[in-house]
């Protein structure tokens, strides 16, 4: 079974413009996590979803950050306008929905922004 | 709050010695605690979990870590590493659903 996919592997992109991020689960998982990774910050959870309905959005730094779930097996990360301080990589993880559950990541995305 | 100590952000050893990697948290109610490996350039995989039972626990690649309550710490062994166990090693808890990672351990194995 594939493991989770994560598109692009890396991202530059300039100041101010869109850019979005995507993730497919693994089949049978139903919850969804987008962490970011930085020097300073670690890893960092942003948002997780479970069966297509967002959790917890505590971690997502702002307005400019936006994630969604169109469906059971796909997300999306998007930030409009990026900022050169979003510059790291981006990991989604899937797992079943439990307690206790592994969460299985995917290679992650490198963002940078000029 | 919840929280996850690393208390050595890098350690360096020799090939075939052994290495303990520390790792201690803070949490008001039960929680189950994980070891993740990230090796450069890729995404995270879980080396060993706790949650329940034998608070020995076996992991892959030959690593193990013992549970112990009373000093809230979850330490990572290996009795003998190799060149390709030179990655950077995550602790972490979970209370709900959310992972509570610590700061990462960056281990370096010399010849």
């Amino acid at each position: 079974d594939a493991g989770v996919i994560q598109s692009p592997r890396h991202e530059v992109t300039e100041m101010g413009q869109e850019v979005t991020l995507r993730c497919k689960l693994i089949s049978g998982h139903n919850s969804l996590f987008w962490y970011r990774q930085t020097m300073m910050r670690g890893l960092e959870l942003l948002i997780y979803f479970n069966n297509n309905v967002p959790i917890d959005d505590s971690g997502m730094p702002e307005d400019r950050f936006s994630a969604k779930m169109p469906n059971a097996s796909f997300s999306t990360l998007k930030i409009q306008p990026s900022e050169p301080r979003d510059s790291a990589v981006y990991f989604c993880a899937s797992s079943r929905e439990g307690v206790g559950d592994t969460q299985y990541f995917g290679p992650g995305t490198r963002l940078t922004v000029l | 709050a919840q929280s996850v100590t690393q208390l050595d952000s890098q350690v360096p050893v020799f090939e075939e010695a052994p290495v303990e990697l520390r790792c201690n948290y803070s949490s008001s109610v039960s929680v189950y605690l994980f070891w993740y490996v990230q090796y450069p350039n890729q995404g995270l995989q879980l080396l060993l979990k706790y949650l329940s039972g034998s608070t020995l626990v076996k992991g892959i690649n030959g690593f193990e870590a013992e549970f112990n309550k009373s000093q809230t710490s979850f330490h990572l062994r290996k009795p003998s590493v190799h060149i390709s166990d030179t990655a950077e090693y995550f602790c972490a808890l979970q209370g709900a659903q959310k992972l509570v990672f610590g700061q990462g351990t960056r281990l370096t194995i010399n010849p």
